[in-house]
């Protein structure tokens, strides 16, 4: 079964503009950690943010907020000011305490700004 | 060095031969992860080694594929008999300890390599 689901696979966005970016996932261990990653034309895999399970606050870190949402199972990527370097794909990804702390990524969102 | 170390960068090799891509973690994790990268696409996941435990190869495709990790650090990912839907980039990932970083340590990626079966 899937453990992280993204339902976009392709987002336009201008420039300016704030865009949220989906993602459920799929766990019953009480203990996780949700990451999201953006990856550039040139390949390379940028971490962002992260979210804890037990955290009772949304994180945050520059324009990139995470919207969480745990009855929901949700962890959605908001991108506030969207700017031209912001174009990329984005992946969510989990890691739970009981599956011996694998990662496992959802199949990614690719984000278009437009000027 | 500082990061995920991979080599090497690019590989074009014939259908039919054997190639061996390497990782080298960054110092201390004990975590190590193969994903592969077809253009355009998600990442999947072929093998997961954390520590001493027998790794996990779930992910790996076919039986042509294998990988090693010698002393808790080098990994070497194996792809006897190339095949062209082989191609595609092999990113290589390094984590933090289960016990010392957590649930909320993050992977560190490699540059990764692209493989091209022509």
């Amino acid at each position: 079964a899937q453990k992280i689901t993204q339902t976009q696979p392709g987002m336009f966005v201008q420039e300016k503009e704030a865009v949220t970016l989906d993602c459920t996932y799929d766990t019953s261990d009480p203990s996780y950690g949700l990451f999201w990653y953006k990856q550039p034309s040139s390949g390379e895999m940028i971490f962002l943010i992260y979210q804890g399970s037990y955290d009772q606050q949304n994180a945050t870190e520059g324009r990139y907020s995470l919207n969480f949402q745990k009855a929901r199972k949700s962890a959605n990527l908001v991108i506030s000011a969207s700017q031209l370097g912001d174009s990329a794909m984005y992946f969510c990804a989990m890691r739970e305490w009981g599956n011996d702390y694998k990662l496992s990524f959802g199949a990614g969102t690719t984000v278009t700004v437009r000027a | 060095g500082a990061g995920v170390s991979q080599s090497p960068s690019n590989k074009v090799t014939e259908k039919g031969k054997d190639v061996e891509l390497r990782c080298d973690p960054i110092s201390g994790h004990t975590a190590l992860y193969w994903y592969r990268q077809s253009l355009g696409q998600g990442l999947e996941f072929l093998i997961y080694f954390q520590g001493n435990s027998a790794p996990d190869k779930s992910g790996l495709p076919s039986d042509r594929f294998s990988a090693e990790r010698t002393g808790g650090s080098v990994s070497t990912l194996t792809i006897q008999r190339t095949q062209q839907e082989d191609s595609a980039v092999y990113l290589c990932a390094s984590s933090k300890p289960r016990t010392g970083g957590g649930v909320n340590t993050e992977a560190f990626f490699g540059q990764g390599t692209r493989l091209t079966v022509v």
